[in-house]
C-alpha cells in the first residue's frame, strides 16, 4: 500500500464550479499536510499548508483535514480556468524532517 | 516570497554524455536541499538529499555514482547526471529548505531529455 493515495483524475469541471480533490494516508503519524498546483512543465507551488486536523481557508481555496479518517480535501470555489493544473498533496511527520509522501497528483481542467 | 531557481530549465542530450543542473535559492540560505525526479502522470520521487558542506544521502535504489550531488553553499547544489542514458529522461526538480524557518520551496523544474 502506498503512503499517500490520490485519483490521478482527469477531473474535468465547468469554470464557476466547486471542485473537490482528496487524498488519503496510511501513516498516522503524519502531521503536516500541504497542496501543491503544477502547471504543466513547471515546478510545484505551494498552496495550502495545515498542521494536524481542521480547516484552513484562503481565498476560493479550502483545505480540510480529518485525521480520525485518514483524509484530506482541497476545495476550490468558483473555479477559474487558470485554476487548470495538476495538484498535488504532500505530507510529512515533522516540520523539521526532509521526507515529504507526495500524492500522484490529480489533473484538473476548467472549461471557460 | 521565497525564489528557488534551476538551470538550464530544458536540457537535450546525447546518451553517454553527462549533464549539470544547478539549483539555487535566490533569497534565502538553504542548509538542505532535494533533488526529485517525476516521470509523466507521476508524483516526486525524492532521489538524494543534499547537506551542505557534507556528503548527499540518497534514496533506495538511486546509483549515487550516477548521479552526483554537489552542495558546496548555503544558496547552491548541483546535480550531475554522469554518462546519461534515454532512461535518465525526466524532469528533475530541487527543493530547497530554509535553514531558519524549515520552509520548502521548489524550483522550477528541468526537462532532461537523452536522445
Amino acid at each position: 500500500q502506498k503512503e499517500v493515495e490520490q485519483d490521478p483524475g482527469p477531473l474535468s469541471v465547468p469554470e464557476g464550479a466547486i471542485v473537490s480533490l482528496n487524498c488519503t494516508y496510511s501513516n498516522s503519524a503524519f502531521q503536516y499536510f500541504m497542496w501543491y498546483r503544477q502547471y504543466s512543465r513547471k515546478g510545484p507551488e505551494l498552496l495550502m499548508y495545515t498542521y494536524s486536523s481542521g480547516n484552513k481557508e484562503d481565498g476560493r481555496f479550502t483545505a480540510q483535514v480529518d485525521k480520525s479518517s485518514k483524509y484530506i480535501s482541497l476545495f476550490i470555489r468558483d473555479s477559474q480556468p487558470s485554476d487548470s493544473a495538476t495538484y498535488l498533496c504532500a505530507m510529512r511527520v515533522s516540520n523539521t524532517g526532509n521526507q515529504f509522501y507526495f500524492g500522484t497528483g490529480t489533473s484538473l481542467t476548467v472549461i471557460p | 516570497g521565497a525564489v528557488v531557481s534551476q538551470h538550464p530549465s530544458w536540457v537535450i542530450c546525447k546518451s553517454g554524455t553527462s549533464v549539470k543542473i544547478e539549483c539555487r535559492s535566490l533569497d534565502f540560505q538553504a542548509t538542505t536541499m532535494f533533488w526529485y525526479r517525476q516521470f509523466p502522470k507521476q508524483s516526486l520521487m525524492l532521489m538524494a538529499t543534499s547537506n551542505e558542506g557534507s556528503k548527499a544521502t540518497y534514496e533506495q535504489g538511486v546509483e549515487k555514482d550516477k548521479f552526483l550531488i554537489n552542495h558546496a553553499s548555503l544558496t547552491l547544489s548541483t546535480l550531475t547526471v554522469t554518462s546519461a542514458h534515454p532512461e535518465d529522461s525526466s524532469f528533475y526538480i530541487c527543493s530547497a529548505r530554509n535553514s531558519l524557518s524549515y520552509e520548502q520551496y521548489f524550483g522550477p523544474g528541468t526537462r532532461l531529455t537523452v536522445t
